[in-house]
């Protein structure tokens, strides 16, 4: 079974700064993915960045990066220059990569000041 | 390509009834799945599915069956609504056939409530 756990309800920033998003979380798996995906008022799920735990490197997607540490099972997401459109929940994801599909955190709530 | 589509957006139900939640997508993907997400929660898997024909439970399957008899399609049947299962839903897949490597493609979501 995995858990996956944000202790952060609610994060606010200014316009151009940079957030960093908290997550951990267990697994027994000894393959496995995580994940960050944005949800806006609209309510679609939109993936923002995907890290393979097999990759020690941290993945970028342009202003979104990961700090992912394996032995500490964290996995931040940081935004940088943030803009008025990253508003939004965030959720962390985890995935044993098997049919069981993703297990998600309870999410953090974005505010961007401007 | 329309990508994962779900009908209704929004449904009201009364205690009792019976209802289906629509799920295509013209991807040909080969894994499918339904989540549900509460208030305050995550989403959570209710039922998922690795193909035509074959179908498995979640980690929230009570209340909901599913069947998978083409590729495209992936319905969510509630045989009798209860209020416990007021949320909003959502209908994803993946070209993994094997589950959740690769990039989940999330549908709109339907919100039910059901009184």
């Amino acid at each position: 079974a995995q858990t996956v756990t944000q202790s952060q309800p609610e994060m606010s920033v200014q316009e151009a700064e940079t957030v960093t998003l908290s997550c951990t979380y267990d697994t027994s798996e000894s393959d496995y993915y995580l994940f960050w995906y944005k949800q806006p008022p609209s309510r679609q799920m939109i993936l923002v960045i995907r890290q393979e735990a097999y990759k020690q490197q941290n993945a970028t997607e342009n202003r979104f990066s990961v700090n992912f540490q394996k032995a500490a099972k964290s996995f931040s997401l940081k935004i940088s220059d943030s803009q008025l459109g990253d508003a939004a929940m965030y959720f962390c994801a985890s995935s044993g990569g098997g049919a069981d599909g993703l297990t998600f955190g309870k999410g953090t709530h974005l505010i961007i000041q401007p | 390509n329309a990508g994962v589509t779900q009908t209704p957006k929004f449904q009201v139900l009364k205690t009792g009834q019976s209802m289906t939640l629509q799920c295509a997508q013209d991807m040909n993907h080969e894994y499918m799945s339904w989540y549900r997400q509460d208030p305050g929660m995550g989403l959570r898997l209710i039922h998922y599915s690795v193909g035509a024909g074959i179908t498995d439970q979640g980690e929230v399957p009570n209340g909901y069956n599913v069947s998978r008899s083409t590729t495209e399609d992936f319905p969510l049947r509630l045989l009798s609504a209860a209020p416990s299962q007021t949320s909003v839903y959502f209908c994803a897949s993946s070209s993994d056939s094997g589950g959740s490597y690769n990039e989940q493609f999330f549908g709109p979501g339907t919100r039910l409530t059901v009184l």
